[in-house]
């Protein structure tokens, strides 16, 4: 079955970065497309970014663009998002899904990671 | 960017009865040459990540209750619960696929009355 499991909740001050990281199991990694959302304290999810599997290519909200970049190690089966320059506002649960059937259904979110907390705090 | 924009905010239904959500996008999301709406449901129960419910608009996901059906076309699509069950207490978010940046509406929660 598809299981997405992420890294455990991390605590960082303003200005620094954290790096969160989704290990894919359960079905072929290369082929799907592998999404970050975050759900900050009473905001509605919002979407990050986004990695083909297969070729590496990416794409960001324009909001997160300067501040975050995701990678993925195939051998590893794991996708990472890094996000630099933290402030309060970006603490929230992290979550990364996948893409639906690769190619029309990229941008379906099909299977959720159980998502990872992240605080920013002085 | 497409705002999506959900109503009620929260309802309160017995159980058994009929739980309806409505889901409204500021452009149309539905592709004219494929005529699929890139509309989908998703549920999150409480500490839990979302979970896929619906896609184009009305598939139920593989293993989703019948009791679960989605509607609608363009820019207003609904989310029906046909007898709410206990377990279906959550909230519940639509999501535009169409283009990016992809997105959410605000969630609407069931509880149970």
């Amino acid at each position: 079955q598809v299981q997405l499991v992420q890294s455990g909740a991390e605590v960082k001050k303003p200005g620094a970065s954290v790096r969160v990281s989704c290990k894919a199991s359960g079905y072929t990694f290369t082929p799907y497309a592998l999404h970050w959302v975050r759900q900050a304290p009473g905001q509605r999810l919002e979407w990050m970014g986004w990695i083909n599997a297969g070729d590496g290519n990416t794409k960001y909200s324009k909001k997160f663009q300067d501040r975050v970049t995701i990678t993925r190690d195939t051998s590893a089966s794991t996708v990472y998002i890094e996000m630099r320059s933290l402030r309060s506002e970006d603490t929230a649960v992290y979550y990364c899904a996948r893409g639906g059937d690769p190619g029309p259904l990229d941008y379906l979110f099909d299977f959720w990671g159980q998502g990872t907390l992240v605080t920013v705090s002085s | 960017d497409i705002v999506m924009t959900q109503s009620p905010d929260s309802l309160a239904v017995s159980l058994g009865e009929r739980a309806t959500i409505n889901c409204k996008s500021s452009q149309s999301v539905l592709y004219s040459s494929n005529n699929k709406n890139y509309l989908a449901w998703h549920q999150q129960k409480p500490g839990q990540p979302p979970k896929l419910l619906i896609y184009w608009a009305s598939i139920r996901e593989s293993g989703v209750p019948d009791r679960f059906s989605g509607s609608g076309s363009g820019t207003d699509f609904t989310l029906t619960i046909s007898s709410l069950q206990a377990e279906d207490v959550a909230v519940y978010y639509c999501q535009q696929y169409y283009g990016t940046p992809l997105t959410f509406g605000g969630g609407t929660k069931v509880e149970i009355k």
